[in-house]
């Protein structure tokens, strides 16, 4: 069965950098077809997803994003990350890891973690 | 980017009633669409994926339909686990977005 959980600071303070890691269990992050992506969800802005990464190294973000996030692929610890620079209240939300499966249908997700952005 | 719209955004609803949900994209996407069920404090959990194609261990009083810009999300039959909230989300193209929820209340 695929499981995968966040970890990382529930509290980060403005103009920090949010780091957030997801172990991954169940599957190979070197399993081809899966795109290791990150979600985030607040009550203001729903769902959005942040971008992903595959096992070539391949990365996308959403363009509002893309200057301040990076994914990263840790195979020997069957993990990925990511890394969110200068944050603001406005990043405060549930940040989910999940697999994405040809970048057809997100068909495993973590159970989230809140994070609150706040000095 | 491509616009996702959901209506309604809640309905309040009974056991044994059928619901009809329905999502717009702002584009084409063919029948790359997806919904998702989410619980309060839950991740989403996928039901539907490719606009009709029923997730493994979904119910089948679940089903979905469409293509190209409208798509819809039947639930027959509703059960009392299936008051939650339901978004819509397309994967024709990055970035990935979602439709704002449907939220199910009981009636």
């Amino acid at each position: 069965q695929v499981h995968l959980q966040e970890s990382g600071p529930g509290l980060v303070k403005p103009s920090e950098t949010l780091s957030l890691t997801c172990a991954v269990s169940g599957v190979s992050v070197t399993t081809g077809g899966s795109y290791w992506t990150w979600i985030r969800q607040s009550p203001g802005k729903g769902l959005e997803w942040i971008g992903y990464i595959y096992l070539n190294g391949k990365v996308d973000y959403n363009p509002p994003l893309q200057s301040r996030a990076t994914i990263s692929l840790d195979t020997s610890k069957n993990q990925f990350s990511l890394s969110l620079t200068s944050v603001t209240a406005a990043d405060t939300a549930i940040y989910y890891c999940a697999r994405d499966r040809g970048i057809t249908k997100i068909d495993f997700w973590g159970q989230g973690s809140l994070v609150t952005v706040s000095s | 980017d491509i616009q996702m719209t959901q209506s309604p955004s809640s309905l309040s609803t009974s056991v044994g009633d059928r619901v009809t949900i329905t999502c717009r994209a702002s584009q084409s996407i063919t029948t790359y669409l997806n919904w998702y069920q989410q619980k309060p404090g839950k991740a989403p959990q996928l039901l539907i994926f490719a606009a009709s194609f029923l997730q493994s261990g979904v119910p089948s009083r679940f089903s979905g339909s469409g293509s190209g810009t409208d798509f819809t999300l039947t639930i027959s039959d509703l059960q009392p686990e299936d008051f939650a909230t339901y978004f819509c989300q397309q994967s024709h193209s990055t970035p990935l977005t979602f439709g704002q929820g449907t939220r199910l209340e009981v009636k």
